[in-house]
């Protein structure tokens, strides 16, 4: 399997344009989370799906962030409008039901930069 | 709410200095605590789950172990390799599928 796959791996856009990023996690995964790192907050949790069904988006910033699931092998993120402090490295990460203690496996990530 | 601290938050090591990493953390009812590795670049790698107190695993020169507050990566003669930042997550029964992340300890092995 090629892993969890992200698209772009870099994006550069101006503040107040919409950004949208791209996953395809690993094929029969049942679980697909989003996380942004930055240096000062570390690794959080956006929102995870189930079956492509979005069980907690509690960590979704506010209303400018959206994220869909419409089929088992995509999602997306989007933000609209982007602001500076949305710049960052966003992760997609799948994981397999049926595992009790899920390990999660990560995507290579995209560097989003918000001028 | 979870909480994960990781210390130091950077290590300098000679090539064959052991030491250890640190990992405190307040969950309300563990289901399982994670150790990932990360490269620059790259997104993070998973290295080991820990259920329960007095639980202790192994891979290479990495071991990790567990107590009721906090878990401990060892690392044992380490190579220049073994440089990368390590994080730290924690699952509760009450968060679902949910991890709370650590902010990481950044290890250079310096040859």
């Amino acid at each position: 399997d090629a892993g969890v796959i992200q698209s772009p791996r870099h994006e550069v856009t101006e503040m107040g344009q919409e950004v949208t990023l791209r996953c395809k996690p690993i094929s029969g995964h049942d679980y697909l989370f989003w996380y942004r790192q930055t240096m000062m907050r570390g690794l959080e949790l956006l929102i995870y799906f189930n079956n492509n069904v979005p069980i907690d988006d509690s960590g979704m910033p506010e209303d400018r962030f959206s994220a869909k699931m419409p089929n088992a092998s995509f999602s997306t993120l989007k933000i609209q409008p982007s602001e500076p402090r949305d710049s960052a490295v966003y992760f997609c990460a799948s994981s397999q039901a049926g595992n009790a203690y899920n390990e999660q496996f990560f995507g290579p990530g995209t560097r989003l930069t918000v001028l | 709410e979870d909480q994960v601290t990781q210390s130091p938050e950077a290590l300098r090591l000679q090539e064959g200095e052991s030491s250890s990493l640190n990992c405190s953390y307040t969950v309300s009812g563990l289901r399982g605590l994670f150790w990932y590795r990360q490269d620059p670049g790259k997104g993070p790698e998973f290295l080991f789950t820990l259920y329960s107190a007095g639980e202790e695993k192994e891979k290479e020169r990495l071991k990790a172990t567990l107590t009721k507050k906090e878990s401990f990566l060892h690392i044992t003669a380490p190579k220049p390799e073994d440089s990368a930042t390590y994080l730290c997550a924690v699952g509760s029964h009450f968060g679902n599928e949910k991890l709370t992340f650590g902010t990481g300890t950044r290890l250079t092995i310096i040859p």
